[in-house]
């Protein structure tokens, strides 16, 4: 079974731009997250969706960062315009459900801001 | 609230065992356990719900003082595939979301 798919992996881009994230979660998984993971730290989430729902987007800088999951299934998660602090690995997630059930974690894209 | 983890970083030799500690000031329902090897994804360990209950997985084992709002993680006789940083995720409610420590690098060696 494949697990949570992400890409890109990698992306280096120039401040002001705007970047775009896309996540695939394990099939049949109602929960998808988004976390930011900036180094030597912990995951920080972003966002959790339960379906096509948002039930918690209080750490989402809202000024810049957007997401979305579609149909219930597939996650873009974009930030315009980038800033140098944006820097990080941002991880997709994905559970059963909400309460209590394991995470599978994507590889993750190591975003650089130049 | 982060819950605060302890060490911060261990070396271990093969056969040593460790304890990784994580605490939080607020209650809890639940602890989370991961571990991520360098630039890998973070992958599960065990959950431990309110109620004291202590969960094995292979060699690693973990406890959940519910009073003490804390939990422990035990590696005994450790492999070098154990070597990573351990994350714990606190929830204090069966919908709320998880929030992780800074994590516990272990690093096991011959």
């Amino acid at each position: 079974e494949a697990g949570v798919v992400q890409s890109p992996r990698y992306k280096i881009i120039e401040k002001k731009q705007p970047v775009a994230f896309w996540c695939n979660p394990i099939s049949g998984h109602n929960t998808l997250y988004w976390y930011r993971q900036n180094l030597g730290q912990g995951p920080e989430l972003l966002i959790r969706y339960e379906n096509e729902e948002a039930v918690d987007d209080s750490q989402l800088p809202k000024d810049r960062f957007s997401a979305e999951r579609l149909k219930g299934v597939d996650s873009t998660l974009k930030i315009q315009p980038a800033e140098l602090g944006d820097s990080a690995v941002y991880l997709c997630a994905s559970s059963l459900s909400m309460t209590n059930t394991e995470a599978f974690f994507g590889q993750g894209t190591r975003l650089t801001v130049v | 609230q982060q819950p605060v983890q302890s060490p911060q970083a261990v070396i271990l030799r093969e056969g040593e065992d460790a304890v990784i500690n994580c605490s939080s000031s607020k209650a809890l329902y639940s602890v989370h356990w991961y571990r991520q090897k360098h630039g890998e994804a973070p992958v599960f360990l065990m959950i431990l719900l309110k109620g004291g209950e202590q969960k094995g997985h292979e060699k690693i084992s973990a406890s959940f003082n519910e009073k003490k709002q804390q939990s422990s993680l035990y590696l005994t006789a450790s492999q070098l595939s154990y070597s990573g940083t351990y994350f714990c995720g606190t929830n204090s409610g069966g919908y709320q979301k998880v929030t992780f420590g800074t994590g516990t690098k272990l690093q096991v060696i011959p």
